[in-house]
């Protein structure tokens, strides 16, 4: 398996500002997702990562909104920018590794 | 977006009772993957399912992977007052045009009874 970490764990942010999310994992991968979880919800994917490339945006998540960077295989940060409340979620990388996605331990995000 | 059909959406136990949850999507999908998720954390893989028809244990987990690829199940046998949680299904389409991005169930909220 895949040992992952985010930073922060947890922010209260004012709206109109934005936040970076850090994602960093113990080994190399090809692949890095970014999920959103709305409260109550399922998981959203909102993103994929990959390293030298531009993020692939999911439809109704756009780069203005939600900037990706993946500077290399071990690494990736994703920004809320311009915050509102609605973007109060649990924000959560996901690595592919062995066949399979492991999830970091999520970023709790409040915006009041 | 596209999410996949996931029941029960709670259930509520008592402790040594078995579970069952399903997923069921009209798409197919290459790989079936469970994931159990507690408060304040993220997903943690229980089971994944890579073949049509395969059946897979983890303890006392259980899953399988439909014949039809469009549906899995999760059994949880002689329920323990830790499998509280939130259970996921996610489904995994793989091809040329697909990044191998998941899919996920509702979830499904497990409670149990000591």
């Amino acid at each position: 398996s895949a040992v992952i970490s985010q930073k922060p764990s947890r922010d209260i942010c004012q709206r109109g500002t934005s936040l970076t999310i850090q994602c960093q994992v113990d080994s190399q991968v090809t692949m890095m997702f970014w999920y959103r979880q709305q409260p109550g919800q399922s998981l959203t994917l909102i993103a994929t990562a990959n390293q030298g490339s531009e993020a692939t945006y999911e439809s109704g998540f756009v780069i203005d909104k939600f900037p990706i960077s993946r500077p290399n295989l071990t690494f990736s940060t994703l920004t809320v920018s311009n915050m509102s409340p609605e973007d109060s979620s649990i924000y959560l990388c996901s690595v592919e590794a062995q066949d399979t996605q492991y999830f970091g331990p999520g970023t709790r995000l409040t915006v009041l | 977006g596209q999410q996949l059909n996931q029941s029960p959406q709670s259930m509520f136990i008592q402790e040594g009772e078995d579970v069952s949850m399903n997923c069921t999507s009209s798409s197919i999908f290459n790989t079936w993957l469970w994931y159990k998720q507690d408060p304040g954390e993220g997903p943690v893989l229980l089971i994944a399912l890579y073949k049509a028809g395969e059946l897979t244990s983890n303890g006392r987990l259980t899953a399988q992977f439909g014949i039809t690829r469009k549906d899995s199940f999760l059994n949880i046998s002689a329920s323990i007052p830790s499998d509280v949680g939130i259970y996921f299904c996610a489904g995994q389409l793989r091809g040329s045009s697909n990044t191998g991005k998941l899919i996920f169930g509702q979830g499904t909220t497990l409670q149990v009874k000591p």
